[in-house]
């Protein structure tokens, strides 16, 4: 069974960076094309971005509001994923969660978050 | 503003069944088949319950079925036990540019 653990989340100023690490174990990591998403304490869930696996050439695809100012990556050696958050504002404080996509024994469908992490909250306030 | 538009709240006795809505566009619901539900206790992470419209993955109990007519999404849940209480959100593909929509949610309460 897949295990996420997320990490690094907390309190920054608006301007500031953070950057939160998922410790992932329980599948093939270097398979998986990787999510984020987050949600804004006491509202609905927003996908951040994704990467693709490293033979898929690791590329990234963000949403709008976060494009140009996160950054994601991974490293299969340690079978983590990392969000890097730079010139953060407000509207970004919510809990980030680290997703996989589903995986039907066969292939991955990244349309789809199969497991969660336990998420990280990040609070951006002055 | 979400996305996908979602009751605020629907409730139900033990037993009965509800019905969950998600209405999008052409461009996302409309457009894709690929429509999943998730469900969200107070505190904890979603859990994955619904893919490809209507399919469940492992585990997932067979109370919990979907369906997609045109721009909505449903989600019904039949014979509704305590512990169905949560939040629901669906989501949709919408397009490679766009990638993934969710709905706002609905809370579920178990009268």
């Amino acid at each position: 069974e897949a295990q996420l653990v997320e990490s690094g989340g907390g309190l920054v100023k608006p301007g500031g960076s953070l950057r939160l690490s998922c410790a992932a174990s329980g599948f093939t990591f270097r398979n998986a094309w990787m999510s984020w998403v987050r949600q804004v304490p006491g509202k609905g869930l927003e996908w951040v971005g994704r990467i693709k696996r490293i033979t898929d050439g690791a590329t990234t695809d963000y949403a709008a509001p976060v494009k140009g100012r996160f950054t994601i990556s991974r490293d299969d050696s340690r079978t983590t994923l990392y969000l890097q958050m730079n010139s953060l504002m407000t509207e970004d404080t919510a809990v980030y969660y680290c997703t996989t996509p589903l995986y039907d024994g066969r292939s991955y469908s990244d349309e789809y978050f199969q497991h969660w992490g336990q998420g990280a909250l990040v609070t951006v306030s002055s | 503003q979400s996305a996908l538009t979602q009751p605020r709240s629907v409730s139900g006795s033990p037993g009965q069944s509800v019905t969950i809505s998600c209405t999008g566009t052409s461009s996302d619901v409309g457009g894709y088949k690929y429509v999943s539900w998730y469900q969200q206790h107070p505190g904890k992470a979603p859990k994955f319950m619904i893919y490809d419209v209507s399919k469940r993955p492992s585990g997932v109990p067979d109370r919990f079925s979907g369906s997609k007519s045109g721009n909505t999404a449903s989600l019904t849940i039949s014979g509704l036990q305590a512990e169905d209480e949560a939040d629901y959100y669906c989501c949709s593909y919408a397009g490679t540019y766009t990638f993934v929509v969710f709905g706002g949610g609905t809370k579920l309460t178990v009268l």
